[in-house]
This record gives C-alpha cells, sequence and structure tokens, in this order.
C-alpha cells in the first residue's frame, strides 16, 4: 500500500497570502489529522476528520481551517499567513477512528517557509 | 499542555537494550499510554501503546507501571537506525472515538557503535 502522501513537499509564501494543503490518506483509511510542528512549539495537533466531519480541533486561530472530502482526502488551509506559521506541516491516518490500536500513520509533512 | 514528562536525551550503546522513562502522574482511568518516534526528517512513526498491561511488538516493549502513574518503553537490541525523537504521550479514549495526541518534548535518543 502506498503511504500517506503530502502536496507539495516545499512551499514559499510572502505574508498576508493564503495557503492550501493537501494530504491523501492511505487507502482505506478514513481518519486524518493535521499537525504543525516548529523547533519552538514542537508537534502541536491541528486538527481531525473522519467521515468528511471535524472530531477533534487544536488550539489554533480560526485563520487555520481544513475539510475532509469523501474519498477521505483532506485539505488545510491557512489564511493571512504570517511569519510564525513558518513549519513542517505534517498529515496522519488512521483505517478507523474506533480501532482500540488507533494507529496514526504519517506522511512526511509539507515543509511551509513565509517571507 | 502534554501530560507526560520524559528525560531530554539518553544515549545508548549499539546491540544494547534502551529503556525510555516516562512520567504520567496525572493520568486518568480512560487515558492509553503511546508511544511514536520521530527520526530526522521524517514523520513521526507509531510504536506501541498500552492501557495497564504491558505490551510487546516487534519493535518495543512497553511496562506500565501498576499505578500507571509511569511507564518504560524498551527496544531490546538497539541499532544505529534507532536513533530518533521519541515521544510518550497519553491520549484519552472515550469509547467510540479518541482524543487527540499532543505531543511534549519528547527524548532524543542517541544509539552510539
Amino acid at each position: 500500500k502506498a503511504g500517506v502522501t503530502q502536496t507539495p513537499r516545499y512551499l514559499i509564501k510572502t505574508r498576508g497570502q493564503q495557503v492550501t494543503l493537501s494530504c491523501s490518506p492511505i487507502s482505506g483509511h478514513r481518519s486524518v489529522s493535521w499537525y504543525q510542528q516548529t523547533p519552538g512549539q514542537g508537534l502541536q495537533f491541528l486538527f481531525e476528520y473522519f467521515s468528511e466531519t471535524q472530531r477533534n480541533k487544536g488550539n489554533f486561530p480560526g485563520r487555520f481551517s481544513g475539510r475532509q472530502f469523501s474519498n477521505s482526502r483532506s485539505e488545510m488551509n491557512v489564511s493571512t499567513l504570517e511569519l510564525g506559521d513558518s513549519a513542517l506541516y505534517l498529515c496522519a491516518s488512521s483505517p478507523v477512528q474506533r480501532a482500540p490500536s488507533y494507529e496514526q500513520y504519517f506522511g512526511p509533512g509539507t515543509r511551509l517557509t513565509v517571507t | 499542555d502534554a501530560k507526560t514528562t520524559q528525560p531530554t536525551s539518553m544515549d545508548c550503546a549499539e546491540g544494547r537494550a534502551a529503556n525510555l522513562p516516562c512520567n504520567h502522574s496525572t493520568i486518568s482511568g480512560n487515558e492509553y499510554v503511546y508511544w511514536y518516534r520521530q527520526i530526522h526528517s521524517q514523520g513521526p512513526q507509531y510504536i506501541i501503546h498500552g492501557l495497564k498491561n504491558n505490551e510487546t511488538n516487534e519493535m518495543a516493549s512497553l511496562i506500565i507501571t501498576e499505578d500507571r502513574k509511569s511507564s518504560t518503553l524498551i527496544l531490546p537490541h538497539a541499532t544505529l537506525r534507532d536513533t530518533a525523537v521519541y515521544y510518550c504521550i497519553v491520549r484519552e479514549s472515550f469509547g467510540d472515538s479518541w482524543g487527540k495526541l499532543q505531543f511534549g518534548a519528547g527524548t532524543q535518543v542517541v544509539v552510539t557503535p
């Protein structure tokens, strides 16, 4: 099976712009989560989607949003970019949210640089 | 805030067992202990998880104390490829759904020849 794929892998944007990142989960996986990783704050949870519904949300401002499509693919959007949004954005997928062993499989991430 | 405390770093000799401690003194009854690791420039990788019994899989063993306030991840025969940041996380189960994964700073493990 192919792993979690994220596009693009690298992105450079300027302050004030918006950006959309894409994640394709492992085939058959229905849950997708997003994380932000920075040297200062580490890995922080953004949100989680299951069957096109947001199930969990982290403590990020409303500029960060996401959605999941019927084929389980997910996108996250960041509007009005700030320098502090420069980070590695990681997507993780899981087969079924209710499974007792809720393992998440992470993609390689999208490296976003805001200038 | 993360609910776990881990040492910042530790070294381990190749071929020896690596024992990674984690303190989760405020863990509640419906919270599981999860371990992930992140090798440089890659996404985190699931290792193992448990509730109260010790667990073992092909990668590692997880030993949870009887009061569940701490645990130890054991890599039985460390290799150079085990050099990574290891995260201990507690995750809440709501029966039919799960709480979010909250990563702390983790332990940087360096395996040396």
